[in-house]
C-alpha cells in the first residue's frame, strides 16, 4: 500500500488554469475508474471536489474538473480564485485498500 | 441533513486502547458503507478502514490491520472503530465519512468533524 504521488506545491494567478496530477500504479489508478480529488481548507474537514475520475458532485463549481490517463489522473482548475487556495488530496480504491495521494498546497498568487 | 458525530478520542498511552464512534443521522445508514480517515499534526490524510453497508466487508490499511477493528450497529446508526496496541505514530485527527455506495472506493461527500486521538505516554 504506496501513497499516490502528487506534486507537493503548486501555484498560479487568479484566472489562470492549473493542473495538479496524481501518479498510481496498475494495481490502483490504472485499475479503477474510482479516483476522487478533495479539497482541504486549514482547520476544516475534507470537501469532495470530484468523483470516479471526473464526476462533479452537486455544487461544487464547473471550474473543478478531473481526468485520468493510464495511471495517472489529474484535477484541473480553470479560472483561478483565491478561495481556491487550499491543500487538495487525490484518492484511489486499490482493491483491497484505499490510497491518498501526499497532498499538493495550492498557491493563489 | 446528514450529520457524522465523531466521540471518544482523547489522550492515551502507548499500549493502551480506545474505542471511537460515530452517530450518523439524516440518511438510510444501512445502505451505505462507512470509513474511518486518519490526519496525523500538519500531515496529509490517511485511510484507515472501511466497512460495507452490511458490515459483512472489512478492509484495512496495513499500518492498522491486526489492531484496529471497525464495525457498525445498524440498529443504533453508529458507526465504530476499536483501536487496540496504540502507537504514537497513530496520533491523528480521526475523521468518519460516509461512502457513496453500498461498498468504499467512490468517494466520500460527508465527514465528520473528526475526534483527536493523541497517544503519548
Amino acid at each position: 500500500q504506496s501513497a499516490l504521488t502528487q506534486p507537493a506545491s503548486v501555484s498560479g494567478s487568479p484566472g489562470q488554469s492549473i493542473i495538479i496530477s496524481c501518479t498510481g500504479t496498475s494495481s490502483d489508478v490504472g485499475s479503477y475508474n474510482l479516483v476522487s480529488w478533495y479539497q482541504q481548507h486549514p482547520g476544516k474537514a475534507p470537501k469532495l471536489m470530484i468523483h470516479e475520475v471526473s464526476n462533479r458532485p452537486s455544487g461544487v463549481s464547473n471550474r473543478f474538473s478531473g481526468s485520468k490517463s493510464g495511471n495517472t489522473a489529474s484535477l484541473t482548475i480553470s479560472g483561478l480564485q483565491a478561495e481556491d487556495e487550499a491543500d487538495y488530496y487525490c484518492c484511489s480504491y486499490a482493491g483491497s485498500s484505499i490510497l491518498f495521494g501526499g497532498g499538493t498546497k495550492l498557491t493563489v498568487l | 441533513e446528514v450529520q457524522l458525530l465523531e466521540s471518544g478520542g482523547g489522550l492515551v498511552q502507548p499500549g493502551g486502547s480506545l474505542r471511537l464512534s460515530c452517530a450518523a443521522s439524516g440518511f438510510t445508514f444501512s445502505s451505505y458503507a462507512m470509513s474511518w480517515v486518519r490526519q496525523a499534526p500538519g500531515k496529509g490524510l490517511e485511510w484507515v478502514s472501511s466497512l460495507s453497508n452490511s458490515g459483512g466487508s472489512t478492509y484495512y490499511a496495513d499500518a492498522v490491520k491486526g489492531r484496529f477493528t471497525i464495525s457498525r450497529d445498524n440498529s443504533k446508526n453508529t458507526l465504530y472503530l476499536q483501536m487496540n496496541t496504540l502507537r504514537a505514530e497513530d496520533t491523528a485527527l480521526y475523521y468518519c465519512a460516509k461512502d457513496r455506495g453500498q461498498l468504499p472506493g467512490s468517494g466520500w461527500y460527508y465527514w465528520g468533524q473528526g475526534t483527536l486521538v493523541t497517544v503519548s505516554s
